[in-house]
């Protein structure tokens, strides 16, 4: 089974800084998606990125990037220039690659709360 | 607009009683999936559904139920089995098979409370 493990239950950045959330999962399988999904107070759940893996190439949104290292099964989320509003909890997910009768479930980390000082 | 659309918000439960919530979406998903998160425990999956007239327990299916009897709507029953029902939930939807869009769609959620 596919488990996924957020070893920062909590972080903490300066307005403005740069923060890295950690990430590690464990799968047999070579291709599937990684995703980092955002829950503000509000608690709706959006998505920040995405990476197949089958991509090398880091996945970039504005001031959200990922390290993406696929032999060491790591996926972190880097944030650049925090906003107030980057605050929230953080929640990396694992995603299995779809082939006919595949198990499609998304399996999520315990998350990481981010807290940015004004 | 596109959306899931959960609910209601906030629901009340006495000791015993069976409830139900619902979660309907229009983004043409086969799949549909319902979540508990609790604090320190992330989301764990309860039930999950690929297609009309089908569904599987996830990791947590104990004291629940579901039906999935159009494309739309994937209703979750909590019944008076699970013993401890107080929790956020969340129901989300994905296409299938996964074509380029594979990331889930969430609903706004329903916090249940035993009273």
């Amino acid at each position: 089974a596919q488990t996924v493990t957020q070893s920062q239950p909590e972080m903490s950045v300066q307005e403005a800084e740069t923060v890295t959330l950690s990430c590690t999962y464990d799968t047999s399988e070579s291709d599937y998606y990684l995703f980092w999904y955002k829950q503000p107070p509000s608690r709706q759940m959006i998505l920040v990125i995405r990476q197949e893996a089958y991509k090398q190439q880091n996945a970039t949104e504005n001031r959200f990037s990922v390290n993406f290292q696929k032999a060491a099964k790591s996926f972190s989320l880097k944030i650049s220039d925090s906003q107030l509003g980057d605050a929230a909890m953080y929640f990396c997910a694992y995603r299995r690659f779809s082939r006919g009768g595949s198990n499609y479930k998304l399996t999520f980390g315990k998350g990481t709360l981010l807290t940015v000082n004004p | 607009d596109g959306g899931i659309t959960q609910s209601p918000k906030y629901l009340f439960r006495k000791e015993g009683q069976n409830v139900t919530l619902s979660c309907e979406q229009n983004l043409n998903h086969d799949a549909m999936y319902w979540y508990r998160q609790d604090p320190g425990q992330g989301l764990r999956l309860i039930y999950y559904s690929q297609i009309v007239n089908d569904f599987q327990k996830g990791d947590i299916a104990e004291g629940y139920s579901v039906s999935r009897e159009k494309k739309e709507s994937f209703p979750l029953t909590v019944t008076s089995a699970q013993k401890n029902p107080t929790a956020f939930y969340l129901c989300a939807s994905t296409r299938f098979p996964a074509g380029g869009d594979t990331e889930a769609f969430f609903g706004q959620g329903t916090r249940l409370t035993v009273v």
